[in-house]
């Protein structure tokens, strides 16, 4: 069965205090993997797809990359505005392009 | 803007009492898709449309329809709302297949079936 985990729940981290969430994945055969940002009371964001492990993108503080069996969102000297929840997302081959399998999330809290 | 409205945001009703959320995109993208979040288990892709008149069930179709009748509007309905279906409901929408392909997700919209 394809599934997707996402740890920690929830990360507590100081202003500058770099740290990686990641998520893990088991699919049949991956056709992208996906991160998005969630504010409180907001749709989800648009941040980063991976497509082949080895992959990696950057956008600010955040670098996603991409492994055989998971996903590591890594942030670097984070700030208090990057607080939110992070979920990741892989789009299996079974499903065609049209199937998203979602992870429960890292909930991120950072402190000035 | 580029952008997806959901109506309504908040919703409280009944047990039985049919209900429509509705949802529309003004980016012209073919591909849409509704979606709950229930806490714990993350997002769940409920129905799909590839474009007009042409949808299809997710992983959670039971006791919700669709329709696709424009190519910006693709309303979610509740013939018969059970406390169960209590959730946060998103649409989303996003350009064709692969690629650089982007979704954009609407505000949600919180309901609540007592």
């Amino acid at each position: 069965e394809d599934q997707v985990t996402q740890s920690p729940e929830a990360l507590r981290l100081q202003e500058g205090e770099s740290s990686s969430l990641n998520c893990s994945y088991t699919v049949s055969g991956l056709r992208g993997l996906f991160w998005y940002r969630q504010d409180p009371g907001k749709g989800p964001e648009f941040l980063f797809t991976l497509y082949s492990a080895g992959e990696e993108k950057e956008k600010e503080r955040l670098k996603a990359t991409l492994t055989k069996k998971e996903s590591f969102l890594h942030i670097t000297a984070p700030k208090p505005e990057d607080s939110a929840t992070y979920l990741c997302a892989v789009r299996p081959v079974s499903g065609g392009y049209n199937k998203l399998i979602f992870g429960a999330g890292t909930r991120l809290a950072v402190h000035p | 803007e580029a952008q997806v409205t959901q109506n309504p945001r908040y919703l409280i009703t009944v047990t039985g009492k049919k209900l429509t959320v509705t949802c529309s995109q003004n980016m012209n993208h073919e591909y849409m898709s509704w979606y709950r979040q229930d806490p714990g288990l993350g997002l769940r892709q409920i129905y799909y449309s590839m474009n007009v008149e042409v949808t299809d069930k997710g992983d959670v179709p039971e006791g919700y329809k669709v329709s696709r009748k424009e190519k910006r509007n693709f309303p979610l309905i509740l013939e018969s709302p059970s406390p169960n279906q209590t959730s946060l409901y998103f649409c989303a929408s996003k350009t064709g297949q692969g690629g650089k392909e982007t979704q954009y997700f609407g505000p949600g919209t919180r309901l609540l079936v007592l």
